[in-house]
């Protein structure tokens, strides 16, 4: 029973374009949310997170939209770079337990040049 | 500064060994996590730890075992090594659960 779904595997955009990635859940006690992100061969790495209580925040480029009553949210990446190109987690705490993330299958984004 | 690190970085075991992983984290972390990721899957919990002398079981424990005598150590235990544990070993840290999870660089298991 998956309780953080990204249905894209993978995801293709093209250098200077918006990237969207997204996420939904099952778990409506789930109140904090987290995207990381992972380079082949390395370890994931933080890149943004969001509380329940917002609806959105903000990093330089990346931004992520909660959608609480769909259950859903959304990064997104403007500019494209290809720099960006990785697998990108997204990842829930809650539900109980605030010690555990559960994580989701990732998307594999490719930003071509 | 290290952050966490973990050794091996890859190894390849025959079925029926047993192995340690190490994980080590000098951020003074109380919660450590170990994760494994298999192909197209995300990372799965396998075992976890609030604090020395703590730990719990993820989603799946079977065939593990770990042990926190130290804040910083945090080593996994594979006793009788089995295909079905080929798989990216990843250990994560945190200072207090809700924070942000720190990862390792993973460990590569091969169980031929």
């Amino acid at each position: 029973d998956q309780q953080v779904k990204q249905n894209s595997p993978s995801l293709s955009v093209q250098e200077g374009r918006i990237s969207i990635l997204n996420c939904d859940y099952t778990n409506s006690m789930f109140d904090y949310f987290l995207w990381y992100k992972k380079y082949p061969a390395e370890g994931p790495t933080f890149l943004i997170s969001i509380s329940s209580i917002k609806d959105k925040n903000e990093d330089g480029r990346f931004t992520v939209f909660l959608n609480k009553s769909a259950k859903h949210l959304s990064l997104h990446i403007v500019p494209s770079q290809p720099g960006d190109s990785a697998v990108y987690f997204c990842a829930a705490n809650g539900g109980g337990s605030n010690y555990k993330l559960t994580f989701g299958k990732g998307t594999l984004l490719t930003v071509n040049p | 500064n290290a952050g966490v690190t973990q050794t091996p970085k890859f190894r390849i075991l025959k079925i029926g060994q047993s192995m340690t992983l190490q994980c080590t984290q000098d951020m003074n972390h109380n919660y450590m996590y170990w994760y494994r990721q298999d192909p197209g899957m995300g990372l799965k919990l396998i075992y976890y730890s609030v604090g020395a002398g703590i730990t719990d079981k993820g989603e799946v424990p079977n065939g593990y075992n770990v042990s926190r005598s130290t804040t910083e150590d945090f080593p996994l235990r594979l006793e009788l090594a089995a295909p079905s544990q080929t798989s990216v070993y990843f250990c994560a840290s945190t200072s207090s659960g809700r924070e942000t999870q720190y990862f390792g660089p993973g460990t590569r298991l091969l169980v031929l």
